[in-house]
């Protein structure tokens, strides 16, 4: 079956800029996790949803950091004002359900602001 | 907050055994350790879960001592696919888990 898509796979945004990046989830899976993945260093959870609710926003490093999913599968994080220390590789990964769960990554959104 | 400790890189050989540690010193007691592995340009990938004593599938095993403070990852006869990250991950007590995954190991494997 389909694995975690996202998209854009790249995306090279002028500091200062929005942008947007999409996770489509596995068909079913209740749970969403969003990661940033610095070069040369492991995934760091930024967020996680249960269906459409945000549990866990602990980890995004500003306000200008913006994540949603509406209706409980697609999930949109929003970036505003871009910042050069956004580059960045943007992981999604969903899981059947709570807890230690195995996740299912997607391949991320290579981001650079320059 | 249960956190790990592994070694930055490891190298090996096509055909050795490989095994990377981790150390969980303050593991809680309905924690999970989890490995995952992960290419360049890829997402992190499950290998292997386990809770204690020995977990094997196709692809690894896992060895859990009883204090359950360390676990290491086992690749029988590596090959040069099998060059990538290895995060060990340990589940967060209070039914919350937050998924830390630190730096891995990053292992080499040399023809």
């Amino acid at each position: 079956g389909a694995g975690v898509s996202q998209s854009p796979r790249y995306k090279v945004a002028k500091r200062g800029q929005d942008v947007a990046l999409r996770c489509d989830p596995i068909s079913g899976h209740v749970s969403l996790f969003w990661y940033q993945q610095a070069l040369g260093q492991g995934p760091e959870f930024l967020t996680y949803f249960q269906n459409e609710a945000q549990l866990d926003k602990s980890g995004l490093p500003s306000d200008r950091f913006f994540a949603e999913r509406p209706e409980g599968s697609v999930s949109t994080l929003k970036i505003q004002r871009t910042q050069q220390e956004d580059s960045a590789v943007y992981l999604c990964a969903s899981s059947t359900s709570m807890g230690q769960e195995t996740q299912y990554f997607g391949p991320g959104t290579r981001l650079l602001v320059l | 907050l249960a956190k790990t400790t592994q070694p930055i890189s490891m190298d090996s050989y096509e055909g050795q055994e490989v095994n990377i540690t981790c150390s969980h010193n303050n593991i809680a007691t309905n924690d999970y350790i989890t490995w995952y592995q992960q290419f360049p340009s890829q997402g992190p990938r499950f290998i292997i879960q386990g809770y204690k004593t020995k977990v094997t599938n196709e692809v690894a095993s896992l060895f859990i001592p009883a204090d359950r403070k360390s676990s290491t990852l086992s690749l029988p006869r590596v090959s040069l696919s099998d060059t990538a990250v290895y995060y060990c991950l340990v589940g967060e007590d209070g039914g919350s888990y937050i998924p830390t995954f630190g730096r891995g190991t990053s292992l080499i494997v040399h023809p």
